[in-house]
């Protein structure tokens, strides 16, 4: 099974600054026909996860512009160029390479 | 607009069968693998099972193998997840993914399931 690891697993921000997030898969991510089958997601309290980034740079419709995801392979990373208040959530990765899919275990985003 | 709307969450005693369902919208459900994902009180995500378009094969968590069925009816654009043989491990919410090879992800809103007694 593809394990995935996040860092780091808290992450405080100032309004106005950038943040990253590391995703590191246990195997590659690209599939023979091309795709890497990694995704972002971000899940606010008390709401389902919001996808943000897919096919690992991918950017999701109606996300704003400030998030972008980048990597390759095995090693992966969400920015966020300007952290904004509404930003605050739980960022989750993920992989849809093979079954079973996995997720990363969550990086808490606090201003 | 493409939508998933789960159904057939709720409170079920420990032991107990339930059947959850997703119908899909705006899109052409039977080009598309499908998936259950669920996500307990407090905890992370966790992927339970998957469907292809057609509905000829199928996988499992290891949580769930043996005691939960995914499935679909293609002609109703609907996807299915029996579950049997229930725990308190098996609360939580439990959310309807779509995942196509090139294609953007979409999830539904999720239906919550709670085995007490």
């Amino acid at each position: 099974d593809i394990v995935l690891t996040q860092s780091p697993l808290s992450l405080p921000v100032t309004p106005g600054e950038p943040a990253s997030i590391s995703c590191k898969s246990s195997q590659s991510l690209l599939h023979t026909n091309g795709y890497t089958y990694l995704d972002w997601y971000l899940q606010k309290a008390g709401h389902s996860p919001q996808l943000l980034i897919y096919l690992g740079s991918n950017r999701a419709s109606g996300v704003p512009d400030r998030f972008s995801g980048s990597g390759s392979g095995t090693a992966f990373t969400l920015e966020i160029s300007r952290v904004e208040a509404e930003d605050v959530g739980i960022y989750y990765c993920m992989q849809a390479l093979q079954t079973p899919y996995s997720f990363g275990q969550g990086t808490k985003l606090e201003i | 607009e493409m939508q998933l709307v789960e159904s057939g969450g709720s409170v079920v005693q420990p032991g107990g069968s339930l059947r959850l369902s997703c119908a899909a919208s705006g899109f052409t459900f039977d080009n598309y693998a499908m998936n259950w994902v669920r996500q307990a009180p407090g905890k992370g995500l966790e992927w339970v099972s998957g469907i292809n378009g057609r509905g000829s094969s199928v996988y499992y968590g290891g949580s769930v193998t043996g005691r939960f069925t995914i499935s679909r009816d293609n002609s109703e654009n609907t996807l299915f997840l029996e579950m049997d043989s229930l725990t308190a491990d098996d609360t939580g919410i439990y959310y309807c993914v779509k995942r196509g090879r090139g294609s953007q992800p979409l999830w539904g809103q999720g239906t919550r399931v709670t085995v007490s007694s």
